[in-house]
């Protein structure tokens, strides 16, 4: 079946523009995780869903990053005025919830100039 | 808070030789145990995790880990690595909140 699916694959932006990350998670899996990997290092943890809500948020890192899940499937991670420091390749994932595996996306990569 | 650290970033190593990546975390409470790998130009991807019950654990491609509660240490292992390993290896912990905690990862290189 299809897996977690991510758009755009590339984004560039300049610093203060807006941008939107898009998600789709694998077909029926209730959780939904953003993660962010800047270079060099392992992914970070960023906001977590359980349904439309968001279960724990404590990984955003200030009030720029904004994450929804209006349906409970399709996310949308939101960033407003972008920062040099906010270039970085963004994961989903999703998975059935609790300790079940979480399966990774693609990736955006996002370069703010 | 929990952390992983993955003892080396660089690894090379020739074909059919013995792979050990180190791993270890810092959590008090019971933890699960994740190997990731990202092979060249593709997505993260599950290669073994722990949860409970025998503490070596087996994943695909000929990958074990054993996960030792007394050194808070979760090392993946394989015998004889083959040139199609090339990949970045990333050790995470799950434990107290949902969302994982990664380490920095090892990027291994298998030269023919």
């Amino acid at each position: 079946g299809a897996g977690v699916s991510q758009t755009p694959s590339n984004k560039v932006t300049e610093k203060g523009k807006y941008v939107e990350l898009r998600c789709d998670p694998i077909s029926g899996h209730t959780a939904l995780y953003w993660y962010r990997q800047s270079l060099g290092q392992g992914p970070e943890f960023l906001i977590y869903f359980q349904g439309t809500g968001a279960a724990d948020d404590s990984g955003l890192p200030n009030d720029r990053f904004f994450a929804v899940r209006p349906e409970g499937s399709v996310s949308t991670l939101k960033i407003q005025r972008t920062e040099r420091g906010d270039s970085a390749v963004y994961l989903c994932a999703s998975s059935m919830g609790g300790p079940d595996t979480q399966y990774f996306g693609p990736g955006t990569r996002l370069t703010v100039l | 808070a929990q952390s992983v650290s993955q003892h080396n970033h660089h690894v090379i190593l020739s074909e059919a030789a013995s792979l050990e990546l180190g791993c270890n975390y810092s959590y008090g409470g019971t933890v699960n145990l994740f190997w990731y790998v990202q092979y060249p130009g593709q997505h993260l991807q599950l290669l073994l995790k722990y949860f409970s019950g025998d503490p070596l654990v087996k994943g695909i491609k000929g990958f074990e880990a054993e996960f030792i509660k007394s050194k808070f240490s979760f090392n993946l292992r394989k015998p004889s690595v083959q040139w199609s390993d090339t990949a970045e290896y990333f050790c995470a912990v799950r434990g107290g909140a949902d969302g994982l905690t990664f380490g920095k990862g090892t990027h291994l290189i298998i030269q023919p």
